[in-house]
């Protein structure tokens, strides 16, 4: 168990809607990393936040957003679903900008 | 961030010594070596990292050749709970804006014969 959280484990919608991915960091961890794992692809970065500020942003869609609120917590949106964007979703989280990142056991979206 | 070059797959016999090889040719000085492995569909598993030193920790051993242009990660003595895919990954350690996040490629997936 890495003490990284991530909420739903599993989601199951429709296109055309909107979810929201919920991740909790380990306690004293401020970065956090956003993941996308498609069946037939690698890990893709989406997009980091450090102390509630973006960091670098990915292969992220515009359909997708993120924010990492004052407790550390991220979100990760996902609107206006389509068949492809069943996948894996991970975050990772981090002491800092420097350290290693442990990763949650992410969500499988699936979009039908 | 540096790329590095891992073998597509490998098999390794239970209780054997693993060594997985990666290249990073291009590997900058400021750059880490890490490796991480992905068991079945779960979350990315940190193992070790390392600049220019070996490491070692309770997982396994990271060796890093002289000029730092490859490593090779060893467990020990391999298991079946050991079936993953490897990742061989290069990252800034450093506060450069935006050049912290870990870009991960194929892997090298693992197979422990019994």
């Amino acid at each position: 168990d890495s003490g990284v959280t991530q909420t739903p484990k599993h989601l199951i919608t429709a296109t055309g809607q909107r979810v929201t991915l919920r991740c909790s960091p380990r306690s004293g961890d401020l970065s956090v990393y956003w993941y996308q794992q498609s069946l037939d692809q690698g890990l893709q970065f989406l997009i980091q936040y450090y102390n509630g500020e973006e960091r670098a942003k990915g292969n992220i869609l515009e359909r997708f957003s993120a924010q990492q609120f004052p407790d550390l917590h991220s979100e990760l949106n996902l609107s206006s679903l389509e068949l492809g964007d069943s996948a894996l979703y991970f975050c990772a989280t981090g002491q800092g900008l420097e350290t290693e990142a442990f990763f949650g056991q992410g969500t499988r979206l699936t979009v039908v | 961030d540096a790329k590095t070059t891992q073998p597509t797959s490998m098999d390794c016999a239970e209780g054997r010594a693993a060594n997985l090889p990666c290249n990073h040719s291009t590997i900058s000085g400021n750059e880490y070596v890490y490796w991480y492995r992905q068991i079945h569909s779960q979350g990315p598993q940190y193992i070790i990292h390392g600049l220019k030193n070996n490491e070692t920790n309770e997982m396994a051993s990271l060796i890093i050749t002289e000029d730092r242009k490859s490593s090779t990660l060893i467990l020990p003595h391999a298991t079946l709970r050991d079936t993953a895919v490897y990742y061989c990954i290069v990252r800034v350690r450093s506060s450069n804006f935006g050049n912290e996040k870990l870009t991960f490629g194929t892997g090298t997936r693992l197979t422990i014969i019994p």
